[in-house]
């Protein structure tokens, strides 16, 4: 079946740099997108959504872009900061949720 | 605040035992998600209902896991026998409408199967 992947398992950064997380996703149809954000031995938890028909949604100090074209979404976090350092992972929504495998964040001092 | 309650937080059971975990959404929240998630993996589907019944039970294993949410409202997720590749963390989400709308997790049951 189709599902969500990712560009990289992990990635390091040092506190103040912007982050930028990639997704690709496989189903042209799905119509909603999500960002989580799991910290260890929680629950994922919401960080920014974008609907179909936007290509661009800002948060607070986070971006999340959509490229329908090439089917990509990228979370940018800006000056990211130790309390950042988390997996993230991207839903996809169609008729259901579906998720990638995630990418680990490390934010070095 | 509202939140995904999940129970137990961690489990611990014999392989072939019997084993289940009770989720109460958000109030008010229509539809709910079980997840399996291994651990370094993402959160894979289980089970999606919308109220009562089941929308998407297609990666379930009907042989030994069952679910059910008979009044729309809370749910449990049971595992007969155990085996021990059933050792995950099993989330629960919720959210208030079938599609475009923020889901949210509870905190998940840590199942260790000895």
């Amino acid at each position: 079946g189709e599902n969500v992947g990712l560009h990289l398992p992990t990635l390091s950064v040092q506190e103040g740099d912007n982050s930028i997380i990639n997704c690709a996703y496989s189903n042209s149809a799905s119509d909603y997108f999500i960002w989580y954000k799991q910290e260890s031995g929680k629950g994922p938890q919401f960080i920014i959504d974008i609907r179909s028909n936007m290509d661009k949604r800002q948060g607070q100090r986070v971006t999340v872009l959509l490229n329908k074209t090439v089917k990509h979404l990228s979370l940018q976090i800006a000056a990211t900061q130790p309390g950042d350092s988390a997996v993230y992972f991207c839903a996809e929504i169609y008729n259901d949720m579906r998720f990638g495998a995630g990418t680990r964040l490390t934010v070095k001092p | 605040e509202a939140e995904v309650a999940q129970s137990p937080r961690y489990k611990i059971t014999e392989k072939s035992q019997a084993v289940a975990f009770w989720c109460d959404p958000i109030s008010g929240h229509a539809t709910l998600y079980w997840y399996r998630q291994i651990l370094g993996q993402g959160p894979e589907l289980l089970v999606q209902f919308q109220d009562e019944s089941v929308v998407d039970d297609s990666q379930l294993p009907k042989d030994r896991f069952s679910a059910e949410r008979l009044k729309g409202v809370d749910s449990t997720l049971k595992i007969q026998p155990a085996e021990l590749g059933d050792s995950a963390m099993y989330l629960c989400a919720s959210s208030p409408a079938f599609k475009n709308t923020e889901a949210f997790f509870g905190q998940g049951t840590r199942l260790t199967v000895v």
